[in-house]
């Protein structure tokens, strides 16, 4: 079966454009996150959804980015008027669902990641 | 609030020997879930390895096993008969709760040396 997919898989952009990052998570996977992960350091949480419902975004970390999974499957994550500072790898996991944590069926399977640079 | 940590910034073992990757824990809740994902250059964060909180037995898979010690809230990945294709960055990671994301360690880097 398909693993996560990321498109792009690089992505340059000038200070000041919007971009769109898209995930296709396992299918039949009910919960999706985006992480972000800087140069050496592990990944941060940025967003979560269960189906179609954003249930937590918590981690994003200005109101510049906006993610959606409009029919509970794909999702795009998007960062409007990049910075410097949004130079990152975006990674998209995908699980079979959440529920109570220790009873194995929350495993998240990543996708490879898409790496943005913002010059 | 909860915590990982990975106390081995960098990590060297010789091919064909076992190697134990570090991992302590942090939470006050009673169900969480300890995971062990590898990242090699390519990128891709790759899942080895899963302890349930409420698992009796250290878990395996394949030449990869948990040492898992809850009351000292440690997790310990123990990599047998090492290959060169073990070099990576290796991260240990939890769970808890319901709906709530993976917090990551810093992770620690393994190098195998032929």
């Amino acid at each position: 079966g398909a693993g996560v997919s990321q498109s792009p898989r690089y992505k340059v952009a000038k200070r000041g454009q919007d971009v769109a990052l898209r995930c296709d998570p396992i299918s039949g996977h009910v919960s999706l996150f985006w992480y972000q992960q800087a140069l050496g350091q592990g990944p941060e949480f940025l967003t979560y959804f269960q189906n179609e419902a954003q249930l937590d975004k918590s981690g994003l970390p200005s109101d510049r980015f906006f993610a959606e999974r409009p029919e509970g499957s794909v999702s795009t994550l998007k960062i409007q008027r990049t910075q410097q500072e949004d130079s990152a790898v975006y990674l998209c996991a995908s699980s079979l669902e959440v529920g109570l944590a220790g009873v194995g069926r929350e495993t998240q399977y990543f996708g490879p990641g898409t790496r943005l640079l913002v010059l | 609030a909860q915590k990982i940590t990975q106390t081995q910034p960098g990590m060297f073992v010789q091919e064909k020997e076992a190697v134990t990757l570090d991992c302590t824990y942090d939470t006050s809740d009673q169900s969480y879930g300890l995971f062990w994902y590898k990242q090699p250059s390519s990128g891709e964060m790759i899942f080895l390895i899963y302890q349930g909180s409420y698992d009796e037995q250290n878990a395996t898979e394949g030449r990869y096993s948990l040492n898992f010690q809850k009351a000292r809230k440690s997790a310990n990945l123990v990599i047998s008969a090492s290959q060169l294709g073990d070099s990576a960055m290796y991260f240990c990671a939890m769970r808890v709760n319901y709906g709530q994301n993976f917090v990551f360690g810093p992770g620690t880097r393994l190098s195998v040396l032929p």
